[in-house]
């Protein structure tokens, strides 16, 4: 199974901060890594798909880069929407697995 | 508008059995693989089972293997899944997802909670 390891855990900034997030791979997943937010009580929602792709309607601050086993999420001025927790999930094989998360609060 | 609207969460004994549904719209059902994840109580997300378009290819994470079923009724854009010998550990609320070509999961339930106890 591939492991999906997601860092740092928990992150606190200040809206207008650059955000970034790193996802690794236990073994290569080439491009099929996905990027999620979810908010409390709400169902995640699709961010970016195959590593940089932006999911319709998501806005333009998100993006992601990588490939194999290191890929990152970045969001370039927070904004007071975007704390919430963030999960990658590898779609190379199955079982599909998902990183831990990582929790965007505000310092 | 997509929507996955999942029903048939409650409480049950640890080793009982529920079969949660969801009902799709806004789509052609038919035409997308589907899928379950879980989340437990302040815990992360965790993939259960996938289920192809036809139906003829399934896929289930191991800790369910051989006591929960994925199944789907396309002629009712329905997706269900079958959970029998029910433990503590699948305690989560449960959402199904839709699985577009070569992409992640696209649209989300709302999700329904299973709570295993006695």
């Amino acid at each position: 199974d591939v492991q999906m390891t997601q860092s740092p855990s928990s992150v606190s900034a200040s809206v207008g901060d650059r955000v970034t997030i790193t996802c690794r791979a236990s073994q290569g997943v080439r491009s099929w890594l996905a990027w999620y937010q979810q908010k409390p009580g709400k169902a995640p929602k699709l961010l970016i798909y195959t590593a940089s792709t932006l999911q319709s309607g998501v806005p333009s601050r998100f993006s992601g880069s990588g490939s194999g086993t290191d890929f990152t999420l970045t969001i370039s001025g927070l904004q007071p929407e975007d704390f919430a927790t963030y999960y990658c999930q590898q779609a190379d094989s199955f079982p599909l697995t998902f990183g831990g998360g990582t929790k965007v609060e505000i310092k | 508008e997509v929507q996955l609207v999942e029903s048939g969460g409650g409480l049950v004994q640890p080793g009982g059995s529920l079969r949660l549904s969801c009902a799709a719209s806004g789509f052609t059902f038919s035409n997308y693989w589907m899928g379950w994840v879980r989340q437990a109580p302040g815990k992360g997300l965790e993939w259960v089972a996938n289920i192809k378009e036809d139906g003829s290819e399934k896929y289930y994470v191991d800790s369910v293997k051989g006591r929960f079923s994925i199944s789907r009724d396309n002629a009712k854009n329905s997706l269900f899944l079958q959970m029998n010998s029910l433990r503590a550990e699948d305690t989560a609320v449960y959402f199904c997802a839709r699985v577009p070509v070569h992409r992640p999961f696209d649209y989300w339930g709302q999700g329904t909670l299973v709570t295993v106890s006695s």
